[in-house]
């Protein structure tokens, strides 16, 4: 059974980093085909993919946010951690993990989602 | 970036209606698109996969056509679950992009 949980805080201040660690079981990202993703949610807003990470080390941003994002992964751990420099109130949203098949590139599985509020 | 765009950005409509989403990409994205279903304070959820591919699980009232730029999400027969909000999203190349949304409400 996949199973993705998104862990951060719930609450950060303008021009903070954001980190976020996703930690999934029921796959490994060692094994060939696999990645992670993240994606999130403005309260109200649709969603937008952010970044994703393959079992290979490979790395896709969004195009906006790709100086202030980094992703990784620890493999032995089963998380993926997601940083968000120069964090700004319009950041504020539901942060999602989810699983990828880079075969097709759709999301076969999500977290639950966690969220983040930036205000002073 | 591909930008996909959905219509109607909302549609209202009765059980047992069949229910036609729209979906067009900026670029020709082949069949790399999926369709997915989210209800308020939930993650979304997969319905359609490679266009027309229907995820293991999904009842077969929904289903999904297209290729290049113009792809369609249809309900053939709408049930009360089914109010909720749908989003596609193309794989073709980075970065992944998502459309608006269209929200599918009770008339």
């Amino acid at each position: 059974q996949v199973t993705l949980r998104e862990s951060g805080p719930a609450l950060v201040k303008p021009t903070q980093t954001l980190t976020l660690t996703c930690t999934f079981s029921g796959f490994s990202l060692s094994t060939s085909g696999m990645c992670v993703s993240w994606i999130r949610q403005p309260p109200g807003k649709a969603l937008e993919w952010l970044a994703r990470i393959d079992w290979d080390d490979d790395k896709y941003y969004r195009t906006s946010l790709k100086t202030r994002l980094t992703i990784s992964k620890d493999t032995s751990k089963n998380q993926v951690v997601l940083t968000m420099t120069k964090m700004d109130p319009v950041d504020t949203a539901t942060y999602y993990c989810a699983r990828i098949i880079s075969s097709s590139g759709h999301i076969d599985y999500w977290g639950q989602g966690t969220l983040v509020t930036v205000s002073s | 970036d591909i930008q996909m765009t959905q219509s109607p950005s909302s549609v209202s409509a009765s059980v047992g209606d069949r229910v036609t989403i729209t979906c067009r990409a900026s670029q020709g994205i082949s069949s790399w698109l999926a369709w997915y279903q989210q209800k308020p304070g939930k993650a979304p959820n997969l319905l359609i996969y490679t266009a027309s591919s229907l995820q293991s699980g999904v009842p077969s009232r929904f289903s999904g056509s297209g290729s290049g730029t113009d792809f369609t999400l249809t309900i053939s027969s709408l049930q009360p679950e089914d109010f909720a909000t749908y989003y596609c999203q193309q794989s073709n190349s980075f970065p992944y992009t998502f459309g608006q949304g269209t929200k599918l409400e009770i008339k």
